[in-house]
């Protein structure tokens, strides 16, 4: 057990719809990281929030956004849903360079 | 920027065999290296981590030593075993920011 916990584990939806994300870091971590894995793009590094600010932005889409609350937990929003966007999604949280990764949200957009 | 490359798979081996995947990276200065192995349904684990130049890492029987002369993080195991089938991911992280990941290495390990 990483420590890291995403909520829900799963999730199917439909094209244009909208989904939350759900990530709680390990205890004392101030660093979240989004990352997307898909077959065909591997893993790709969505965004970084420490202590509730952005710290790095990566591929993500236009159509995604995410937040890092007060209390350290963050969320992925993705609207708009397209039939690509079907991926697993991981949280991870780390300080310094170490990173632990989340179970994942497999996304499922039919 | 940086840039991870390892071998594509998968890996085919018998139970016991030596097992090797090459990984090697681009990266401005002194990044950290990692090993993550994804088992089937579940998220990344990390298995092993260097920090430093001809430092090894180490975790359940595997191996890789941080060779900065040929930007190089090859994963080794001496005897697999059929528990060790998973994805593995090498992965470098510069400036204490995000992990920047190869492609992944399938292993199957058949008894």
């Amino acid at each position: 057990d990483s420590g890291v916990t995403q909520t829900p584990k799963h999730l199917i939806t439909a094209t244009g719809q909208r989904v939350t994300l759900r990530c709680s870091p390990r205890s004392g971590d101030l660093s979240v990281y989004w990352y997307q894995q898909s077959l065909d793009q591997g893993l790709q590094f969505l965004i970084q929030y420490y202590n509730g600010e952005e710290r790095a932005k990566g591929n993500i889409l236009e159509r995604f956004s995410a937040q890092q609350f007060p209390d350290l937990h963050s969320e992925l929003n993705l609207s708009s849903l397209e039939l690509g966007d079907s991926a697993l999604y991981f949280c991870a949280s780390g300080k310094n360079t170490e990173a632990f990764f989340g179970q994942g949200t497999r996304l499922t957009v039919v | 920027g940086n840039s991870v490359t390892q071998m594509e798979g998968p890996v085919t081996l018998s139970e016991e065999a030596f097992l090797t995947i090459n990984c090697t990276y681009t990266a401005t200065g002194y990044p950290s290296l990692f090993w993550y192995v994804q088992y089937p349904g579940e998220g990344l684990q990390l298995l092993l981590k260097a920090t430093k130049a001809d430092d090894k890492g180490s975790n359940k029987g595997f191996e890789a030593t941080y060779r900065k002369e040929t930007t190089s993080f090859h994963l080794e195991k001496g005897s697999v075993q059929v528990s060790d089938s998973a994805v593995y991911f090498c992965a470098l992280n510069n400036a204490g920011n995000m992990l920047t990941f190869g492609g992944g290495t399938r292993l199957m390990v058949k008894p």
